[in-house]
């Protein structure tokens, strides 16, 4: 199966700020790529699908990029509810697979 | 309100059985499949099951860390799907969340990613 890493593991940040996080799958997953937002007690949301497209709500300070192995959630104008773990996964290969994390903190 | 809502999680001893509930409204239950996905605690995401949609079947699909164990069945005149998880063990002390899976089938795989997501349910597996 393919492997899903991300990094940083945590991404300290001020509000107002930009913060960009990486997600690198161990083979090629095209665009089928997700990402998620968690916030403490919650489930998870989608935030994008296919690597670049925001979900149905997701403000446009979110964006995706990248293909192939290499990806990046980019969040601008970073505010107070934007802090929480976002985790990658890819649809490309069969079962689908989840980075373990990345937690953006308040700096 | 288009949602899905997870129940009966619990405390149960190793080896012993539970079964899951997942509740669809606000949406054709009959129009997708259903996927269960699992996150113990502190930990990452990792996908459990799924059950096409009878359109598709009506097949199911498990992780290898929970197949032979873990069963998933719908009740299409309730709109609930089930994951029955049976010989359980310590590690599969998770919470579990019912999600609607999007994207695509090719070739009978499906290359899916989760749009829907309830709030999950707390299995703990505990002598």
């Amino acid at each position: 199966e393919i492997v899903m890493t991300q990094s940083p593991a945590t991404l300290s940040v001020s509000p107002g700020e930009t913060a960009a996080l990486s997600c690198r799958a161990s083979q090629s997953v095209s665009s089928n790529l997700a990402w998620y937002q968690q916030k403490p007690g919650q489930a998870p949301r989608l935030l994008i699908y296919s690597a670049s497209t925001r979900a149905t709500g997701i403000p446009a300070r979110f964006s995706g990029s990248g293909s192939g192995t290499e990806f990046t959630l980019t969040i601008n104008s970073l505010r107070s509810e934007d802090f929480a773990v976002y985790y990658c996964q890819q649809y490309k290969n069969w079962p689908p697979t989840f980075g373990q994390g990345t937690k953006v903190e308040i700096k | 309100e288009v949602q899905v809502v997870e129940s009966g999680g619990g405390l149960v001893q190793p080896g012993r059985s539970l079964r899951l509930s997942c509740a669809v409204s606000g949406f054709t239950f009959d129009d997708y499949a259903l996927t269960w996905v699992r996150q113990a605690p502190g930990k990452g995401l990792e996908w459990v099951g799924f059950i096409r949609d009878k359109a598709h079947g009506g097949t199911a699909g498990y992780a290898a860390s929970v197949k032979g164990r873990f069963f998933i069945s719908t009740d299409d005149s309730k709109n609930i799907a089930y994951l029955q998880m049976n010989s359980l063990k310590t590690e599969d002390t998770a919470f579990y969340y019912c999600t609607r899976p999007r994207g695509y089938d090719y070739d009978g795989v499906p290359y899916w990613y989760f749009d829907l997501w309830g709030r999950g349910t707390l299995v703990t597996v505990s002598s």
